[in-house]
Order: structure tokens, then sequence, then C-alpha cells
């Protein structure tokens, strides 16, 4: 596709639920990033993977989110567990090298219930 | 990581020009400065960025001051459709090393208000 696509666009979730977020970076860019946007904040990081290595992980609020890219193109971001506060707005970004500008995906709206 | 201060809000009138200004008094030397801006409901998007020089595209243009403490990214004609949050980020892209990893750490920008 032309762009950044994440999927699903909404999910809810009881607590305690495990749930899986999926980008579809552009293809052929080396460098992805994720980030978590509460209302009315800028995005926070939570990781970034260079091709299928996650080179930080700094940004992951707890040991119940993980995220892996294993072929270098797709990732997915999985919360187990998930509680009140990770609902947020994960957003996924991917570039060409690391040095050039983001594209980001709209974004995927976990609201846990 | 260096921080960037802008104002909360900014208003303006459609086909005037905006000046949205952005304070970043402990910028490094590797330091670029780039302009994103998020639209209600969308993903952010890229607008611009520079080093030291002034810089212009279709989108806006970026003043650099010269100490580089500052800059202001410039609409030249706003539209309804630049109503949107505009962050000013420092992105480091000195050499890779723990804790640099060309991530973008965001503030909570400027909302622009263009009214019709």
């Amino acid at each position: 596709g032309a762009g950044v696509s994440q999927s699903p666009r909404y999910k809810v979730a009881k607590r305690g639920q495990d749930v899986a977020l999926r980008c579809d970076p552009i293809s052929g860019h080396v460098s992805l990033f994720w980030y978590q946007q509460a209302l009315g904040q800028g995005p926070e990081f939570l990781t970034y993977f260079q091709n299928e290595a996650q080179l930080d992980k700094s940004g992951l609020p707890s040991d119940r989110f993980f995220a892996e890219r294993p072929e270098g193109s797709v990732s997915t971001l999985k919360i187990q567990r998930t509680q009140q506060e990770d609902s947020a707005v994960y957003l996924c970004a991917s570039s060409l090298v690391t040095e050039t500008e983001a594209f980001f995906g709209q974004g995927t709206r976990l609201t846990v219930v | 990581d260096a921080k960037t201060t802008q104002p909360n809000s900014m208003e303006s009138n459609e086909e005037e020009p905006v000046h949205l200004p952005c304070n970043h008094s402990t910028i490094s030397g590797t330091d670029y400065i780039h302009w994103y801006r998020q639209l209600p409901s969308q993903g952010p998007e890229y607008v611009i960025h520079g080093l030291t020089s002034n810089v212009n595209n279709r989108m806006a243009s970026l003043a650099i001051a010269e100490d580089r403490k500052s800059s202001t990214l410039i609409l030249h004609r706003a539209t309804l459709r630049d109503a949107a949050v505009y962050y000013c980020i420092l992105r480091d892209v000195g050499p890779l090393r723990a804790g640099n990893n060309r991530k973008l750490i965001w503030g909570l920008g400027t909302s622009l208000a263009v009214n019709p």
C-alpha cells in the first residue's frame, strides 16, 4: 500500500484480555517505531525496530507489553492482561532509514472496559 | 533528551500567515528540528525539518534562529484544513548509541485553530 496501515482501527477489550495490534509499514522501510498516545497528550515512544532487530524497548510500560517484527516488515504489538490504563491510541511509524521523516499510520484506538 | 517549548494554543484567520514558535534552548549540535502536525483523529504527519538554514517546502517554511535555540514554523496562507496540533521535535542524528535511536520525543504541541 501507499502508506502505513494499522489494524484494527478500533479495539474494545475487557480488562484482563490479551490484544494484538498490527502494523504494516511502507514497503522497504527499515525503521519501525511504536508510540502510545493518551488523550490530549503527545505520542510517547514505546519501542523501535531496525529491520527485524528490536534495538530499543525502553518505552514499554511493563512486561505485559511485547512487540515483534520477525521478518523485518509487519510488526505486532501485543498487550497481555489489559488494564484500564492501557486505553490509548497506539501509533506505528516507519521510515526508510532512521534519520529520515517518519510516516505514521492512523493508529489503533484501544479501549479497555 | 533535549526539550522544546511551544504555546499551548494559537488562533489564525483563514488565508492569513501563521507563525508557530518553538524554543529549544538545550539543542545540541546533532539535533535536527522536526515539525509534525496531527489532525483530529489522524496519525501525525511530517511537515518539515532543518538543521541550521531556513527551509521551504510545499507545506511550510521553517525559520531557524542563528543560535538554533528557537525556530518558527510558517504557514504562508492558513486554510481550514491546517487546523491541527503542531509538534516541534528535536531529533538526535548523532552516532547511534544507547538511548539514541532517532526516536521522536513529543511535547504537548500547539493547537492551531483557523477561523473562516
